[in-house]
């Protein structure tokens, strides 16, 4: 079975400095990584994901992620947070023997404070 | 730009009645997914769809909920009769279809049961 963890219900960052939430995933076959963000009374909006090559994504908004097979991991950074990106940020793992059941994470608070 | 839209974009009801919520997938998708958001839960997954086939509803309640696709630009979420409990945002997403694909939300649907 597949599964997500983040282990961090909410983070606080400055705004102009780096941010970092933390996704941990756990499948059988290989994974599929996905980071949506999702606003106040909106749906989930994509901003990257991880198939296979390059360990280190780049998605939108200046967002990239890092890819760890040993750790399991898919920490979601940026080098410079904005107040804009406050939001909940959530991660989700599809493994390829599963067909396109995607399994997401409980989500994580961003603040950027001013 | 296209979008997957769905109505009614709120919805109070009271306990007992019929609520019916639709989502128009974006044109050329063939997986459809219904989810649903609660602060408790989190997101769940009820059901998805591939090519207006249900491929997996195990996450819906089967005695209340139903979930269709009459036709390819159509899908369906019913609960007959609803609950308070069934009080929550629920989204629909469809995506390509592909080995990894990304799934895009819609805005989701706020229902309140009284």
């Amino acid at each position: 079975a597949q599964s997500v963890a983040q282990p961090e219900d909410q983070v606080n960052v400055a705004e102009g400095n780096p941010l970092t939430v933390k996704c941990t995933y756990s499948v059988s076959g290989n994974p599929y990584l996905f980071w949506y963000v999702q606003y106040p009374n909106r749906g989930l909006q994509f901003l990257l994901k991880y198939i296979t090559g390059d360990n280190l994504v780049k998605g939108s908004y200046g967002f990239e992620a890092e890819f760890n097979k040993s750790q399991t991991s898919f920490h979601l950074k940026k080098p410079s947070a904005l107040v804009s990106d406050s939001a909940l940020y959530f991660c989700a793992v599809r493994d390829d023997n599963y067909g396109q059941n995607f399994v997401f994470g409980p989500g994580t608070r961003l603040s950027v404070l001013p | 730009d296209a979008r997957v839209t769905q109505t009614p974009r709120h919805k109070v009801t009271e306990m007992g009645q019929e609520v019916t919520m639709r989502c128009q997938p974006i044109l050329g998708h063939n997986t459809v997914f219904w989810y649903r958001q609660t602060m408790m839960q989190g997101l769940e997954l009820l059901a998805y769809f591939r090519n207006r086939a249900p491929l997996d509803d195990s996450g819906m309640p089967k005695d209340r909920f139903s979930a269709e696709m009459p036709d390819a630009t159509l899908a369906t979420l019913k609960i007959q009769p609803s609950e308070p409990r069934d009080s929550a945002v629920y989204f629909c997403a469809s995506g390509p279809g592909g080995g990894a694909d990304t799934q895009y939300f819609g805005p989701g649907t706020r229902l309140t049961v009284l």
